[in-house]
């Protein structure tokens, strides 16, 4: 099985603040990578795909980058609405495995 | 809209089991692979399994923490999937959340998720 290791598994930052959550593979996923926000009591949405496409509807301030093993999410300028729990996702092969979570909060 | 409703959560006693429910709409069904995926209380998000569109074969693959017990199933003419869970076990109380993926198999980005159905497993 594939190991998704993200870090850090929690951050605070405030408004406007460059935000960047990594997730490690435990081996080559080459970009198979998705990016999922997810909010308090709601179900995760789909931020990025393929590493690095950006969902439709989804505000260019997220941006993702990488390949192979090392994949970066960045938010560009922290909003009080990305308070949230950031997943990865390989779907690179079976079983499909998330990122333990990185939690966003604002200061 | 895509929507996806799952239905079927409940208390349950260990050992036995439920069926969940997850009803698609605002897109041919048939053509997308849907996984589900839960959610224990405070936890992280884990796979659960999946099922390909019939385009893709049709076929199934799980996580190896529910393999045996778990079964999905889908009926492309109602736009639903099932997943039939046996033997529950404590371990297994979770938010369900049934989800669509992009294409027809694994490889695609999950798109969309339903709400979610919460399954409790107690005495």
């Amino acid at each position: 099985d594939i190991q998704m290791t993200q870090s850090p598994s929690s951050l605070s930052a405030s408004v406007g603040d460059r935000v960047t959550i990594t997730c490690r593979a435990s081996q080559s996923i080459r970009r198979y990578l998705n990016w999922y926000q997810e909010k308090p009591g709601k179900a995760p949405k789909l931020l990025i795909y393929a590493a690095s496409s950006l969902q439709s509807g989804v505000p260019s301030r997220f941006s993702g980058s990488g390949s192979g093993t090392d994949f970066t999410l960045t938010i560009s300028s922290l909003q009080p609405e990305d308070l949230a729990t950031y997943y990865c996702q390989q779907s690179y092969s079976t079983p499909l495995t998330f990122g333990g979570g990185t939690k966003v909060e604002i200061k | 809209e895509v929507q996806l409703v799952e239905s079927g959560g409940g208390l349950v006693q260990p050992g036995r089991s439920l069926r969940l429910s997850c009803t698609g709409s605002g897109f041919t069904f048939g053509d997308y692979a849907m996984s589900w995926v839960r959610q224990a209380p405070g936890k992280g998000l884990e796979w659960v399994g999946f099922i390909r569109s019939k385009g893709y074969g049709g076929t199934t693959e799980y996580a190896a923490s529910v393999k045996g017990r778990f079964a999905i199933s889908r009926d492309d003419s109602k736009s639903i999937a099932y997943l039939q869970v046996n033997s529950l076990e404590t371990e297994d109380t979770a938010v369900y959340y049934c989800a669509r993926h992009q294409g027809g198999g694994y490889d695609s980005p999950i798109d969309y998720w339903g709400q979610g159905t919460l399954v409790t497993v107690s005495s």
